[in-house]
């Protein structure tokens, strides 16, 4: 069974910094999509990127760029430019080329400082 | 285009009682899934309907049921409420092609059952 971990439970960071959410996940499969999502005390779920597993070039959607080690299982966050808008809980998620049966990570609370 | 919509947005329950949760998917949308938001087990995944047919469906008892309709709208019911089901209930509509699968989250139903 596909397993994502988010080691880190909180994080804050001062606005316009950069900040890194770590998220590994455990597959047998070869061929599968990463995504990150956050979730603002609103409690939407927004897309903020998305990765393909064939894919060796490293996703950017503005000031978010992911770092997919696929050996490593291994998918990280870099938010640049951290602004107040930001703060949410960030979700990495995992899912199988062939279901739509996504598995997230626990999250990461995120806080940016003025 | 317009986005997932879920209604109710709030609802209350008791214990014994059931429920009904509506969503409707982004148009041009075949696939629903449907996850369960808790504090203590954070995002589930309950199932997915495609095509009115469910393709997958999580671990979850019977209480727990779904359908979809020929507009790709779904609705997931639960009976014999629990205190236990209190939760965010979300659904996310995707395309369902393939390389296209990426899931786009509804504002979510909060159910509390008393």
């Amino acid at each position: 069974a596909q397993t994502v971990t988010q080691s880190q439970p909180e994080m804050s960071v001062q606005e316009a910094e950069t900040v890194t959410l770590s998220c590994t996940y455990d597959t047998s499969e070869s061929n599968y999509y990463l995504f990150w999502y956050k979730q603002p005390p609103s409690r939407q779920m927004i897309l903020v990127i998305r990765q393909e597993a064939y894919k060796q070039q490293n996703a950017t959607e503005n000031r978010f760029s992911v770092n997919f080690q696929k050996a490593a299982k291994s998918f990280s966050l870099k938010i640049s430019d951290s602004q107040l808008g930001d703060t949410a809980m960030y979700f990495c998620a995992f899912m199988g080329a062939y279901n739509n049966d996504m598995r997230f990570g626990a999250g990461t609370r995120l806080t940016v400082k003025p | 285009k317009a986005g997932v919509t879920q209604t109710p947005r709030y609802l209350i329950k008791t214990r014994g009682q059931q429920v009904t949760l509506s969503c409707s998917p982004i148009s041009g949308h075949r696939s629903v899934s449907w996850y369960q938001q808790t504090p203590g087990q954070g995002l589930q995944f309950l199932f997915e309907y495609f095509s009115e047919t469910q393709r997958n469906k999580g671990n979850f008892p019977g209480r727990f049921s779904g359908r979809q309709f020929s507009n790709s709208r779904s609705e997931m019911n639960v009976s014999t409420l629990e205190l236990g089901d209190s939760a965010l209930y979300l659904c996310a509509s995707s395309p369902r092609t393939s390389g296209t699968d990426t899931q786009y989250f509804g504002p979510g139903t909060r159910l509390t059952v008393l």
